[in-house]
This record gives C-alpha cells, structure tokens and sequence, in this order.
C-alpha cells in the first residue's frame, strides 16, 4: 500500500543530542503533518506545514517542507527523555485529500 | 470539548463475528477516516470519506465496510473477524479544503480476535 518513507526506522541517542528525521514521497503533497505517539494513545500533533519550503518551529522542535513538496524533515534539538516516543510523518494527497502515514521512527532517549 | 470519539476502548472477538466500531466527530469536519496499526508499523488507511455518502478504499480495506449517512459519523464494520484484524483501530477527520488543515484523532480502539 501507498506509505511514506520514514527514516531512521529508529534510534538511540544520549540526551542532550540532537535528533534529525526526514520523511519522502513519490507523491506531491500540500500539506506534511509531524505527529508524536506514546504507548497506549493516539497521534498528537507536533508541527504542521502548509507551504513548500516553509520552517516551523515549536519549542525544541523544527520541521520543514521540501521545495520539491515530496519530503519533510524534523529535528529535534537538545533531547531529553521525555522526547522518547514514535514520530510520525503524514502527507495529504491533492486529488484525494486522504492523509498517508510514515512507517514511523522509534527514538529512545538514553539518561 | 469532544472532538473525535471513537467507541469501544477495548473488544475481544471471537472468529467470524461480527462487529461495529463507532466514530463521531463534532467538529464539522468533511472528511473521516479509519487506520490500523499493528505492533511496530504505521499507520494504515482502511477508508477514508470526503463527505456524507461519499466513502472511498484505502490502502487495506478487505474485511471492512464503511457508510457515511451523516456529517458526524462514521462507522467501522467487521464483517467477520479474522485473528489478522486484531490491531488498533484510529479514527481521525480534517476539513477538506486545500490547506491549513490537520486531521485530529481518536483515542483508539483495541480490537483483538481470537
């Protein structure tokens, strides 16, 4: 089925780092949404994009949207442990406006 | 301050039954969606719907149906449950217009079928 490409699948870093995630499509999307998911619960929202080319930050956290509308990356500055989680990346299709998922990177913030 | 309610938490099933896993959303949203997401994968789009009567497949819908008689609901049926559907199940809604968007979800529905 249509996934996005998510890497890396996962990663252990020591806190303090710094962390870099990318997501890429064969698809143009208009919109890239970057999703945070702890044990037991649903996707919350960490950033979203809405331009090509666009640099959003929130807190410690960076995204932005590829000029080419077919990747997006997070970085993640600074870790600390309550960062460990899975990151998710989605696109929206334009014909369709169905959101398709990232595979998802696991990360585990070592103290 | 509902937002998107899906109903039951949890469901235990046995094989071949059947069943119905609710989702409404009072937010007015246009479009409506259910994913699954097995241990240690994304997640995946079963059906999705732009709109009241209009429902579409997504990536794995075998097992599944869908209506959208309203605004507010969406409904997941299992047909007849199969152990490979045991998963969680999000529903999740966005506006449909072009951008500016983000789809907000659910709390989850854990399904498992033995």
């Amino acid at each position: 089925g249509q996934q996005l490409n998510q890497s890396p699948q996962s990663m252990f870093i020591q806190e303090g780092e710094d962390v870099s995630m990318n997501c890429t499509s064969s698809s143009i999307f208009n919109t890239w949404l970057w999703y945070k998911q702890d044990p037991g619960e649903g996707p919350v929202l960490l950033i979203a994009l809405y331009k090509a080319g666009e640099l959003t930050s929130n807190g410690r956290l960076t995204a932005q949207f590829g000029i080419t509308r077919k990747d997006s990356f997070l970085n993640i500055s600074a870790s600390i442990p309550s960062d460990v989680g899975i990151y998710f990346c989605a696109g929206r299709d334009i014909g369709t406006y169905k959101y398709i998922f990232g595979t998802g990177t696991r990360l585990k913030v070592l103290a | 301050n509902a937002g998107v309610t899906q109903t039951p938490k949890f469901q235990v099933l046995k094989t071949g039954q059947s069943m119905t896993l609710q989702c409404a959303q009072d937010m007015n949203h246009e479009y409506m969606s259910w994913y699954r997401q097995d241990p240690g994968m994304g997640l995946r789009l079963i059906h999705y719907s732009v709109g009241a009567g209009i429902t579409d497949q997504g990536e794995v819908p075998n097992g599944y149906n869908v209506s959208r008689s309203t605004t507010e609901d969406f409904p997941l049926r299992l047909l007849s449950a199969a152990p490979s559907q045991t998963s969680v199940y999000f529903c999740a809604s966005s506006y449909n217009s072009d951008s500016g968007n983000t789809i907000y979800f659910g709390e989850g529905s854990w399904l498992t079928v033995v």
